[in-house]
């Protein structure tokens, strides 16, 4: 049980915009830590997407854009494409537990 | 370019230890950390741990304290990773990433990852 909370799927048709929610708490995205996304394509390892709540590293599309507030963040993807389907994970850091990084579960996204 | 070569897949019996590799090109291994997650059959991502290659200081998740150990050879730019008493819900997917600092932060992410290394556990 993640102390991050993901919807498990999400879906949209290509060219719909989509968000994903990660819903945390004040031991962690409250507490001010950076959240930041990954993108896991069918088979292979996860890809670094936002880093820092809201900033892309070079060669992700800005189709790719997140946001965070209080104690949630969230993934918007315009635009969608076939290519966008993929489990999407957040991460922050949580003090519970000794302090430790942190996952969502994950957001299965589906392109119908 | 950044790249981080792990190790091929093993099969463990239970009890027994792993020890999985990343090598690092691409970029100067010592200026850079490196995380351990973990990924279970079809399951989410789960942090291990985390290593300075340059001051060999360490990071571990509480739930791995006493059963990992995290290490680092400069000279051949590689981390190890060592997981001791395994068990068969270690069978997992184990992955190497690289940190953007050097220095341990709670801001920090992962910026490249390995391939992954698959780990079975089974009598």
């Amino acid at each position: 049980q993640s102390v991050l909370t993901q919807p498990p799927s999400v879906s949209g048709a290509p060219g719909q915009r989509v968000t994903i929610s990660c819903t945390g708490s004040s031991s962690n995205i409250g507490t001010g830590y950076d959240v930041h996304w990954y993108q896991q394509l069918p088979g292979t390892a996860p890809k670094l997407l936002i880093y820092a709540n809201n900033n892309r590293p070079s060669g992700v599309p800005d189709r790719f854009s997140a946001s965070k507030s209080g104690t949630s963040a969230s993934l918007a993807i315009t635009g969608l494409q076939a290519g966008d389907e993929a489990n999407y994970y957040c991460q922050s850091y949580d003090t519970s537990l000794s302090g430790h990084v942190a996952f969502g579960g994950g957001t299965k996204l589906t392109v119908l | 370019q950044v790249q981080l070569e792990q190790s091929g897949a093993e099969v463990k019996k239970p009890g027994a230890s792993v020890k999985v590799s990343c090598k690092a090109s691409g970029y100067t291994f010592s200026n850079y950390g490196i995380y351990w997650v973990r990924q279970a059959p079809g399951q989410g991502l789960e942090w291990m741990g985390w290593i300075s290659p340059y001051y060999g200081s360490t990071n571990y998740a509480q739930k791995f304290q006493g059963r990992i150990t995290l290490t680092t050879d400069t000279s051949t730019n590689t981390a190890y990773m060592e997981l001791r008493s395994l068990r068969s819900d270690d069978t997992a997917v184990y992955y190497c990433a690289r940190d953007p600092k050097d220095f341990w932060s709670p801001y920090n992410w992962l910026d490249s990852w390995g391939q992954g290394t698959l780990v079975t556990v089974s009598s």
